[in-house]
Formats: C-alpha cells, structure tokens, sequence
C-alpha cells in the first residue's frame, strides 16, 4: 500500500458525461500528479499541483481540469467524454525530502460506452 | 523531447537472471527511474539513478551510463511474481515529471 487513496477503483458511463475521479496524496507529501494509462499510449502525465497551485502540465486535454484543495486532495474533471477518454487514471504524490519519487494510487479504471 | 526505448517483451525461466535495456534521448538529464507494474495495478518504485554505475537493491539491481543513454535493469533469481511490466522513466534537466517508456513485458515461466 503506497499510502495514496484513488476513489472510485472503477467508473462505467457514457459518451458526453462528465466525471470526478479523487486522490488523497501520503500523509505530508504536498505534491500530487495525475497520469492517464491506455493500452496503446502507455503512462502519460496529465499535470500537477504542489500545495493547492498548478505546477506543470502535460498533455491534458482541455475537457479535462484538476485542482487541489487546502487539505491536499486533489480532483480530476472529465467532461464531454470520448471513447478515447476510456484508460487507467493514477494519482500519484511525491515527499518534500525526494520529489523526484513518485509513489502511485492503485488507478481508477474509467470505461466510456 | 523525450524518448525512452526498451524492449515491449521478454520472456525467461524462474531461478533465472534477466536484463531490461532501456535507451533514452532528454534535453538534460535529472535522473532515471525504474518501476514494476503489474497488470492493472499501480507502478511501484524500484529504484532511482543519478550517477553512472550500478546500484544493488535486493535481487534487483539497476545501472546507468549518461554517457550513453543507457540503462539496465537487472533481475536475479527470477520468481514467478517477478512477471510484470518494468517502466523506465526519465526525468529532463530542472524537472520533476519522469517521462515514461512504453514499458517492458516480463513473462516468467517454470
């Protein structure tokens, strides 16, 4: 167990629907990054927050937003979902003393149909 | 850009000692990391290079040359749990987000 809780572990909906995945980061890691995982695009980084403010970004779509908020937990947003959108989403966070070691969430499995 | 190369699967026998390459190309370079996934699960951390050499950890080790772009990770007394994917990651210079490869595929059979 990393430490890093991902909520739901598995989302089913459709087309054009809009949805909330949640992530609390390891007790006192102010860093948190989210990823998408599909089979033909391996692990991408979408963005990231360090104590409530956007850090970086990658390649996030703009139907797709994030934030954290002051307790450190953070929400990722997908709107006007595609097929495409159906993929592994990881949360994951980083301590204060190593940022550059990322410890992950177990995913939440979206499937659009 | 970034781009990270290994192999998408390899194949070895339990007991076995096995070897993931992974080559890389980042504009500057803040170190490499290596991660073993296993099917839909959470990557988990392996190890973390920075400096050329090889680092021992357990049964696995991982080894790095900037010079070349190159990096190993190394597998001994292979178990059957040991079968999973093992991402290489880079992190470019003045960056904390890894760039990961597409990940390697270990298949460990009796």
């Amino acid at each position: 167990d990393s430490g890093v809780t991902q909520t739901p572990k598995h989302l089913i909906t459709a087309t054009g629907q809009r949805v909330t995945l949640r992530c609390s980061p390891r007790s006192g890691d102010l860093s948190v990054y989210w990823y998408q995982q599909s089979l033909d695009q391996g692990l991408q980084f979408l963005i990231q927050y360090y104590n409530g403010e956007e850090r970086a970004k990658g390649n996030i779509l703009e139907r797709f937003s994030a934030q954290q908020f002051p307790d450190l937990h953070s929400e990722l947003n997908l709107s006007s979902l595609e097929l495409g959108d159906s993929a592994l989403y990881f949360c994951a966070s980083s301590p204060r003393t190593s940022q550059n070691i990322q410890y992950f969430g177990a995913g939440t499995r979206l499937s659009v149909l | 850009g970034q781009n990270i190369d290994q192999p998408t699967e390899m194949t070895a026998t339990e007991g076995a000692i096995v070897q993931i390459n992974c080559t890389y190309q980042t504009s500057g370079f803040n170190g490499l990391f290596w991660y073993q996934q296993h099917a839909g699960e959470a990557p988990t951390f392996l190890s973390y290079n920075v400096l050329d050499g090889l680092e021992e950890k357990g049964r696995f080790s991982s080894f790095l040359s900037r010079s070349k772009g190159y990096s190993y990770l190394l597998l001994k007394e292979l178990q059957m749990k040991d079968s999973a994917s093992y991402l290489c990651a880079v992190t470019p210079g003045g960056s904390y987000i890894p760039t990961f490869g597409r990940g390697t595929s270990l298949i460990v059979h009796p």
